[in-house]
């Protein structure tokens, strides 16, 4: 079992859904990433956190410590939104440890 | 944010031969920087950590000796594919963490896509 799991892998929505992805972890941490990564490879950090919520524009992570889990919402989906959406957890060090990454496609 | 370049972003060379790609943190010092490798549609996976000044830590079964890594100043780091070969045609990205900033802070590279004939 992998130490982080994302759900869904793939998820078609139509633009201005409501999105959400996620992040499950089985080991402790000390905070967790979430990413984007656009065709073509790029990778940028959306959040980092390490309790409740945080916010940017229309995105949203939350964070529950004790159930190790984590949502990315997206509000008002936008098909540039589409995407690789990958969770990362810092297990207690400076490594990251990172899911498989969740496959978004907003549809116009 | 911070920022992090990568030179080049794609590069195509025949077997056998060595490839250099570079990874700048422009606007702050990284005192460490991590490089990843990406299969196609597989996650990250961590190849070393360097932290500036001193030797590449390397993750299990990565070959230090195949995968140079140099991390001479507080603003660049460079990966070596020494020897090139199909195999190593890969996606190969790197973060970089500033000094003071968060331990678990890491701020990404856009990437070098790097094939092998």
């Amino acid at each position: 079992k992998n130490e982080v799991e994302q759900s869904p892998q793939n998820l078609t929505a139509q633009e201005g859904e409501f999105i959400t992805i996620n992040c499950s972890y089985s080991v402790g941490i000390s905070a967790l990433h979430w990413l984007q990564q656009h065709p073509g490879g790029g990778i940028v950090s959306l959040f980092m956190l390490s309790s409740g919520k945080k916010k940017h524009g229309r995105l949203i992570a939350t964070i529950n410590i004790q159930e190790k889990h984590s949502s990315l919402h997206i509000t008002a989906s936008h098909p540039r939104d589409s995407a690789v959406y990958i969770c990362a957890v810092s297990p207690r060090r400076e490594k990251l440890t990172f899911g498989t990454g969740t496959r978004l496609t907003i549809i116009p | 944010g911070a920022v992090v370049s990568q030179h080049p972003s794609r590069v195509i060379c025949k077997s056998g031969t060595s490839v250099k790609i570079e990874c700048r943190s422009l606007d702050f010092q990284a005192t460490t920087m991590f490089w990843y490798r990406q299969f196609p549609k597989k996650s990250l996976m961590l190849m070393a950590t360097s932290n500036e000044g001193s030797k590449a830590t390397y993750e299990q079964g990565v070959e230090k000796d195949k995968f140079l890594i140099n991390h001479a100043s507080l603003t660049l780091s460079t990966l070596t594919v020494t020897s090139a070969h199909p195999e190593d045609s890969s996606f190969y990205i790197c973060s970089a963490r500033g000094a003071g900033g968060p331990v678990n802070e890491q701020f990404f590279g856009p990437g070098t896509r790097l094939t092998v004939l």
